[in-house]
């Protein structure tokens, strides 16, 4: 089975500017989420879909971050502008919603430097 | 609010050795889930072993097995004959029942040869 594809690996952006990241779940995977890992810390959760629905985005701010998972598969994380503090890797998840399918497969991340 | 604490941001060990890495959550819910993942550097996170909070029994898998202390709140790894494809960073993780996933800080582990 192919894992959580997310693309690109990494960007080089200057602040202000705007910058999208995508992810492929893997196939079947109901849920998935989108983490923000800032460097010597844990990732943080940023927003969670189940299929094509927002079941929690209360640490997404949304001034400038903004997610959709159009037709429950494929999703896109955008920044937009970026500022220095947003330099991270961003890591998309996917789960699939079974009962006692409990585990979470994490993509490669996204490395995102703001200058 | 759930929070996921890891005291111990460095700890090394042996090559052959066994280390415990310690981890302490917070919760209200009773019926939660919890995880050790592991993320070697510049790679991809990969889960070690979860532990369903309603099973007293601990889990284990091949050399990794947790010490699940629910009163205590608290979830340790224990990792035995340490090899040197263990070093990484080491998170602990929670699911509440909302399905969101919180992560502590982690701990990075060196194996020395």
């Amino acid at each position: 089975e192919a894992g959580v594809a997310q693309s690109p690996r990494y960007k080089i952006i200057e602040k202000r500017q705007s910058v999208a990241f995508w992810c492929n779940p893997i196939s079947g995977h109901a849920t998935l989420y989108w983490y923000q890992q800032i460097l010597g810390q844990g990732p943080k959760l940023l927003i969670q879909f189940q299929n094509n629905g927002v079941v929690d985005d209360s640490q997404l701010p949304k001034d400038r971050f903004s997610a959709e998972r159009l037709k429950g598969v494929d999703s896109t994380l955008k920044i937009q502008p970026a500022k220095l503090e947003d330099s991270a890797v961003y890591l998309c998840a996917s789960r699939r919603r079974l009962l006692g399918e409990e585990t979470q497969y994490f993509g490669p991340g996204t490395r995102l430097l703001v200058l | 609010a759930q929070t996921v604490t890891q005291s111990q941001p460095e700890m090394s060990v042996q090559e052959a050795e066994t280390v415990t890495l310690s981890c302490t959550y917070d919760t209200s819910e009773s019926d939660y889930y919890l995880f050790w993942y592991k993320q070697p550097p510049s790679r991809q996170m990969i889960l070690v072993i979860r532990q369903e909070a309603y099973k007293q029994q601990n889990a284990t898998e091949n050399r990794f097995s947790v010490n699940f202390q629910k009163a205590a709140k608290s979830f340790s790894l224990k990792i035995s004959d340490s090899q040197l494809g263990d070093a990484a960073m080491y998170f602990c993780a929670y699911r509440n029942t909302g399905n969101q996933f919180y992560f502590g800080t982690g701990t990075s582990l060196t194996v020395i040869p």
